[in-house]
C-alpha cells in the first residue's frame, strides 16, 4: 500500500471558523510533511514531523497548528485563516533514518504525496 | 542557499513531438526525484536518481542525473495528450532533514 490519504478533498470556510484537515499512512513511515501549495507553482514545505515529533517549523503562522496523534495520523488545525491562505494543501511521508544513522538509504528522500484539500477562505 | 532551477516554465506542444525539461543547480544533490502533478490532485513520484550519470527509463520518458549530481534532465518521446501536467523535480537537501528543495516546475500542455 503505497497510498497517503487527505480529508475532505475540499473545504470551504469563514475566516472565524475552526476546521481540520486529516491525513493518513500505512507505509510505516515516520517522516511525514505538510505544504501549501499555489496554482502552477510547486509545494511550500510548511511543517515535517519525525518519530511523531515536530522536527521543522517553515516560520509558518500560529492560525495554522499541526498535530501527530501517532505515526499514522497527520492533522493541520486551521483557525482564524485569512483569504490569502487559500490552496491546496498536501500531505506527505517518507521514510526517515534510524536514530545515529549515518548512511540513508535512496529511498530516505523519496516523498509520497496525498491527493491534496482544496481549501478556500470566504 | 541550494536552488534547483528548472526549465522551461511552460511548454505548450503538439501531441507525438519531443521534448526536454531541465533541472540545474550550483550545488551537488544526494538524490533527486522527478513528480507529475495533474490539476486539484497531488504530485506522483515518477523516479528518483541517485547515482551520477543515471538514466532511468519509464516507457516514453527518459531520465537522467549529471555525472556530478547537479544537473537533471527528463525527456519524453512522442508526447501523448496524457503526458499534460505540471512536472516537478525536487533535490534532497544537504542538510539531511528530509526537505526537498523544489524546481519551479513545468506546465506541460500536450495538444492532440
Amino acid at each position: 500500500d503505497t497510498e497517503v490519504t487527505q480529508t475532505p478533498k475540499h473545504l470551504v470556510m469563514g475566516m472565524t471558523n475552526k476546521k481540520s484537515l486529516k491525513c493518513e499512512q500505512h507505509m510505516g513511515h515516520r517522516a511525514m510533511y505538510w505544504y501549501k501549495q499555489k496554482a502552477k507553482k510547486p509545494p511550500e514545505l510548511m511543517f515535517v514531523y519525525s518519530y511523531e515529533k515536530l522536527s521543522i517549523n517553515e516560520s509558518v503562522p500560529s492560525r495554522f497548528s499541526p498535530e501527530c496523534p501517532n505515526s499514522s495520523l497527520l492533522n493541520l488545525h486551521l483557525h482564524a485563516l485569512q483569504p490569502e491562505d487559500s490552496a491546496l494543501y498536501l500531505c506527505a511521508s517518507s521514510q526517515e533514518r534510524e536514530p545515529g544513522q549515518g548512511i540513508f538509504p535512496s529511498s530516505y528522500n523519496e516523498q509520497f504525496f496525498g491527493p491534496g484539500t482544496r481549501l478556500t477562505v470566504l | 542557499t541550494q536552488l534547483l532551477e528548472q526549465s522551461p516554465q511552460f511548454l505548450s506542444i503538439q501531441e507525438g513531438e519531443n521534448l526536454t525539461v531541465y533541472c540545474n543547480s550550483s550545488s551537488v544533490f544526494s538524490s533527486l526525484q522527478w513528480y507529475r502533478q495533474e490539476p486539484g490532485e497531488g504530485p506522483v513520484l515518477l523516479v528518483t536518481v541517485v547515482t551520477g550519470g543515471e538514466v532511468k527509463k519509464l516507457k516514453r520518458l527518459t531520465f537522467q542525473f549529471g555525472d556530478a549530481r547537479k544537473d537533471s534532465s527528463l525527456h519524453i518521446t512522442a508526447a501523448q495528450t496524457g503526458d499534460t501536467g505540471l512536472y516537478l523535480c525536487a533535490g534532497a537537501g544537504s542538510s539531511n532533514t528530509g526537505k526537498l528543495i523544489f524546481g519551479q516546475g513545468t506546465t506541460l500542455q500536450v495538444k492532440p
